[in-house]
């Protein structure tokens, strides 16, 4: 199982970011992909899933309105992005595989996102 | 939110030691509690699921119990690897949270 992400990102305040998340070694449609982040130093914030199969999403509250998660079952590639961004937005971002009991047991190397001006 | 509050935030320790790490939840939430290690500039890393699962391929001296509210992460005879931050994890909401961490220094 590998969880591969797209480079890191410098975006200004105000912009929008989109992280990719490439799947292998596992049925991609049949487990959630998880969002979280991690700011500098910080501990770690779930930002949201989304299933596959389906497509649908749960987001976390704070991020509602603010953040979208899509996928493609065609290249297994799962999509997070992330709109208005501001200086506490930046963090590294990461995807995870939904696991036993809702836990990730495969996560992506992450993905850097600076945001400054 | 289901709140998750992980003690200590750090730990010395030395080698052979065990070292006991606790997450109390703000409301029940039966057996959904995960606990991942994290090096620094890697990913988190998956220990135990369910509260008291031992993931493929983890350590045997790695060991979790509780439920309900309080749940307890048990690192045993610790060796040089394990210097890490731990963290956490509900999953008993679909909007899960996780613990502020507690770093282990050897």
């Amino acid at each position: 199982v590998h969880l591969v992400q797209s480079g890191a990102e410098m975006k200004k305040p105000g912009a929008s970011v989109k992280v990719s998340c490439k799947s292998s070694g596992y049925t991609f449609s049949d487990y959630y992909v998880h969002w979280v982040r991690q700011a500098p130093g910080q501990g770690l914030e779930w930002l949201g899933r989304i299933d596959p199969k389906s497509g649908g999403t749960n987001y976390a509250q704070k991020f509602q309105g603010r953040v979208t998660m899509t996928r493609d079952t065609s290249t297994t590639t799962a999509y997070l992005e992330l709109y208005r961004l501001a200086s506490d937005d930046a963090a590294v971002y990461y995807c995870a595989k939904s696991g036993s009991h809702g836990s990730s047991d495969y996560w992506g190397q992450g993905t850097r996102v600076t945001v400054s001006s | 939110d289901i709140q998750m509050t992980q003690s200590p935030s750090f730990v010395s320790a030395s080698l052979g030691d065990r070292v006991m790490i606790t997450c109390r939840a703000s409301q029940t939430i039966d057996n959904s509690v995960n606990w991942y290690q994290q090096k620094p500039g890697k990913a988190p890393k998956l220990l135990i699921y369910g509260a008291s699962n031992l993931q493929s391929g983890v350590p045997s001296g790695f060991f979790g119990s509780g439920s309900g509210t309080d749940f307890t992460l048990t690192i045993t005879n610790l060796q040089p690897e394990d210097y890490a931050t731990y963290f956490c994890q509900q999953t008993y909401s679909i909007s899960q949270t996780f613990g502020q961490g507690t770093k282990v220094e050897i």
